[in-house]
Order: structure tokens, then sequence, then C-alpha cells
């Protein structure tokens, strides 16, 4: 089956670091990569949908100057927290979906991102 | 505006037991309906529903879609601890795929 493989899986770093998370899809090609977060004990809140060779586009509410995309290849996707601060502390997901008809979303195993 | 509505929110149950999870959506452009499992980690992709009244299986876990009343439901049969996670429902919609997620239904499953 696909499969989507995200890294680092674990971030602690200082306040003002900007953190990049790659997402990469082993098996197929995706042009479309999906960055999410979520909050403890709750559901999935999609950020933004990476578009392979153009623009991310940005759900409401989610800063484009804050939270980077960039998916320059057809396997990779990258986001990149800039200065970040302890409220963006979260656990970050991505997906990507094989293009092929009728294909799901798989995930990568996240990231936990730790601002002190 | 699009939803998904998952129930019950939680449910704790003995293993053995067989329990039913259900998910109604409210989408334009509707073109799927995907059950996740998620542990610790991200989703773990469980079934994907395209037409009505065709049952998904996977060993003790079973799935069906009925697009008239805007329905799934995700069972377990025998329930083991090691299915305890939340179930997340999400139905695929629109020419952008994106997925709109319900809040997941939280299954304890007790020894």
């Amino acid at each position: 089956g696909a499969v989507v493989s995200q890294h680092p899986s674990w971030v602690i770093c200082k306040s003002g670091t900007s953190v990049k998370i790659e997402c990469r899809s082993l098996d197929f090609q995706a042009t479309t990569m999906f960055w999410y977060r979520q909050f403890p004990k709750q559901s999935l809140m999609l950020m933004a949908t990476s578009n392979e060779g153009s623009k991310a586009t940005y759900e409401q509410g989610v800063e484009k100057d804050k939270f980077l995309i960039n998916h320059a290849s057809l396997t990779l996707s990258t986001l990149t927290v800039t200065s970040a601060h302890p409220e963006d502390s979260s656990f970050y997901i991505c997906s990507a979906r094989d293009p092929q008809y009728l294909q799901p979303q798989h995930f990568g195993d996240g990231t936990r991102l730790s601002i002190l | 505006e699009d939803k998904v509505v998952q129930s019950p929110l939680s449910l704790v149950v003995h293993e053995g037991d067989t329990v039913t999870l259900n998910c109604s959506y409210e989408v334009t452009n509707f073109r799927s309906l995907l059950w996740y499992k998620q542990e610790k980690k991200a989703p773990t992709f469980l079934f994907m529903l395209t037409s009505s009244g065709i049952e998904k299986k996977s060993g003790r876990l079973s799935s069906i879609l009925d697009k008239k009343e805007l329905f799934s439901i995700l069972n377990i049969t025998a329930t083991q601890t090691g299915d305890s996670a939340v179930y997340l429902c999400a139905a695929n919609a629109g020419n952008n795929r994106k997925l709109i997620w319900g809040l997941g239904t939280s299954l304890a499953v007790n020894p």
C-alpha cells in the first residue's frame, strides 16, 4: 500500500526558531499533499493543500507567512513553521494521495512540535 | 456548510463485545467516505466507500455506506483491547479532494 514518510517525528526547540517538516511519498507520485494540525483530543484541522509546482492553498485563518509550504517535487512537500512560538506547539501531520482513480489519502506518522 | 458528524463521541466496551460507530455527512459534490483509525500517531486507513449498500470487510471490521440517507457505519465484532483508538470518519468532497473530518469516536475496549 501507499507509504508516506514524515520527518522529524519530534522536535523541541526554543521560541523564535524556524522548524522545517518534510513529507515524502515513497512509492507513488503525489501532485497534491495536505498539511494538518491536531490539538490534543481534537480532530484533524486542515491547514493547507500543497500543490506540486504551484502555490499552496491555505485554509481560512491560517497565516501563509507563518506556515510556509513548498512542494518542489512530486514526492516531497515541506512545511516550515517560521519564528515558532509556544502557541505553535502541536501535532502536525501530512497526507498524500495517489492520484490514480479513487485512492485514499495516506498519512505520515506526524511531527510533534514543542516550542519552549 | 459541509459537515461530518460522528456518534457516539466516546464508547467503553468489554472485550468480545460488538460495536457500531456512526457517521453522517452533508457535503457538496460527495465522492467517497473514508474511515481511519488513530492511536498514538497519525491516522491509518481502514476503508473507502463510494457505492451504497456494498459492505467492505477486513477481518473483524466492516463498513457500509448509505448514500440516500447520507450515513455510514463501522462495525467491529469480537472487540479486542488493541481496537482501542479514535475512529475518524471523513467525506471526500468537491474537485479539490479535501477531506471533511468528523470529530471522531473514542473507543476504549476493556479486558
